[in-house]
């Protein structure tokens, strides 16, 4: 089963944008898959926020909104989930995901904002 | 609208049985494949199991062999019948349901709650 590496923990200061990482082991390339992106806060469950495959095939959850945002960094074999104009309520666990087949779950990113 | 609502959970001793149940209202189990996700305390998501709308059924290697997935579909209800369960399998388990997204992939678009399943002596 593969391993999705995300960084325990992240933090960035209210309006400003946080990065959070997911990168693929070496041996599955990033621009094979949709890289899906999960939120969940203390208590709740995930919550399904957006995937990311190209520019030009991506999908948005259902009311989040557009400051939520994917890319890829091929280079890196990295996805990208991008929050800009932070706010206090978006403090939570970011999970990310593929489906080679079967799902996988990266660790998830606590993400603190200050 | 979509709701799952799990139930079932509780304290069983390792080595025994319990049966999860997932209610679903807003959209019909059997036309979506339906999955189980759980969460060790502190942890992050394992995948579990998933039964497609034909009926296949998967499990995760670490639980196959010890748990049965099925739907009553006219009771439009998921189930997690769970045997031989041990210390590793307590966790917080919700049930997921499934829709495909870009190039045809499967992901999860609805949870439930959530029910906790602590194995103790």
């Amino acid at each position: 089963q593969p391993v999705l590496t995300q960084p325990p923990s992240s933090s960035a200061s209210p309006g400003e944008s946080a990065r959070l990482t997911c990168t693929l082991p070496s041996d599955i390339n990033v621009g094979s898959y949709n890289i899906y992106w999960y939120q969940q806060k203390p208590g709740s469950p995930p919550r399904y926020l957006l995937y990311y495959y190209s520019d030009s095939d991506k999908g948005q959850g259902s009311g989040v909104p557009s400051r939520f945002s994917g890319s890829k960094d091929a280079s890196a074999n990295t996805g990208i989930l991008l929050i800009s104009g932070l706010q206090s309520e978006d403090e939570a666990d970011y999970y990310c995901m593929i489906w080679p087949s079967i799902w996988v779950f990266g660790g998830g990113t606590k993400l603190t904002v200050l | 609208e979509v709701q799952l609502v799990e139930s079932g959970g509780g304290l069983v001793q390792p080595g025994g049985s319990l049966r999860l149940s997932c209610a679903a209202s807003g959209f019909t189990v059997s036309s979506n494949y339906m999955s189980w996700v759980r969460q060790a305390p502190g942890k992050g998501l394992e995948w579990v199991s998933v039964i497609y709308s034909g009926g296949s059924t998967y499990y995760a290697d670490s639980v196959k062999g010890r748990f049965t997935i099925s739907r009553h579909n006219s009771k439009n209800t998921l189930y997690l019948q769970m045997n031989s369960l041990r210390a590793e399998d307590t966790a917080v388990y919700y049930c997921a349901r499934g829709d495909y997204g870009g190039n045809s992939e499967p992901y999860f678009d609805y949870w439930g709650q959530g029910t906790l399943v602590t194995v103790s002596s």
